[in-house]
């Protein structure tokens, strides 16, 4: 079993959309990380939380502790939201432990 | 906004030559990590280095990969004898702190013929 598994795998969503990826991990954490990759390859750090929520332009990362689940949404979607978001979990001996993505496609 | 470069882009190399790959990490930052996806696979995790010492390597990590921090800007990830299976794309990072945000190159991808 993975230790972090996301879902889903693919999402196709029409511009305007309102998007939720989750994430679900069994280890124990220090942080949870969440990060977009595009198809160039590059990997950009989105969110860091530990605990609540966090929120960043029409980007909202909520996490639950107890539930060890966490969610990432993206609020009006756009065309160049299209990318893989990938959920990381942020280990005590402070490697990330990575899931396999979520590829969104957002079309106008 | 302070970045991580990572050179080259791309690498092709012979099945048993050696490589290295280089990072330059954000300047003030102390923690120092490489990752690997291999095409259609999951990032990762190689090693973790920290106060000029590995501090975590995983199982993948073997014998044939090194890293070194020659010049307190550099970042260097070697693998002495290159196998197909090594053909992945190659991400540096770096952090200031543990409980920081990490911080992502544009990765070097690395294709064994």
């Amino acid at each position: 079993k993975n230790e972090v598994e996301q879902s889903p795998q693919n999402l196709t969503a029409q511009e305007g959309e309102f998007i939720t990826i989750n994430c679900s991990y069994s280890v124990g954490i220090s942080a949870l990380h969440w990060l977009q990759q595009h198809p160039g390859g590059g990997i950009v750090s989105l969110f860091m939380l530990s605990s609540g929520k966090k929120k960043h332009g029409r980007l909202i990362a909520t996490i639950n502790i107890q539930e060890k689940h966490s969610s990432l949404h993206i609020t009006a979607s756009h065309p160049r939201d299209s990318a893989v978001y990938i959920c990381a979990a942020g280990v005590n001996t402070d490697k990330l432990i990575f899931g396999t993505g979520t590829r969104l496609q957002v079309f106008p | 906004e302070p970045e991580v470069t990572q050179t080259p882009s791309h690498q092709v190399t012979q099945m048993g030559q050696e490589v290295i790959l280089r990072c330059v990490p954000i300047s003030n930052h102390l923690y120092f990590y490489w990752y690997r996806q291999i095409l259609g696979q999951k990032v990762e995790f190689l090693v973790s280095f920290y106060n000029n010492e590995i501090s975590e390597k995983s199982e993948i990590f073997d014998d044939q990969f090194s890293v070194e921090r020659p010049d307190g800007s550099n970042f260097t990830l070697k693998i002495r004898s290159t196998k197909l299976e090594d053909s992945a794309m190659y991400f540096c990072a770096s952090r200031n702190d543990r409980n920081t945000e990490a911080f992502f190159g544009q990765g070097t991808r690395l294709t064994v013929v």
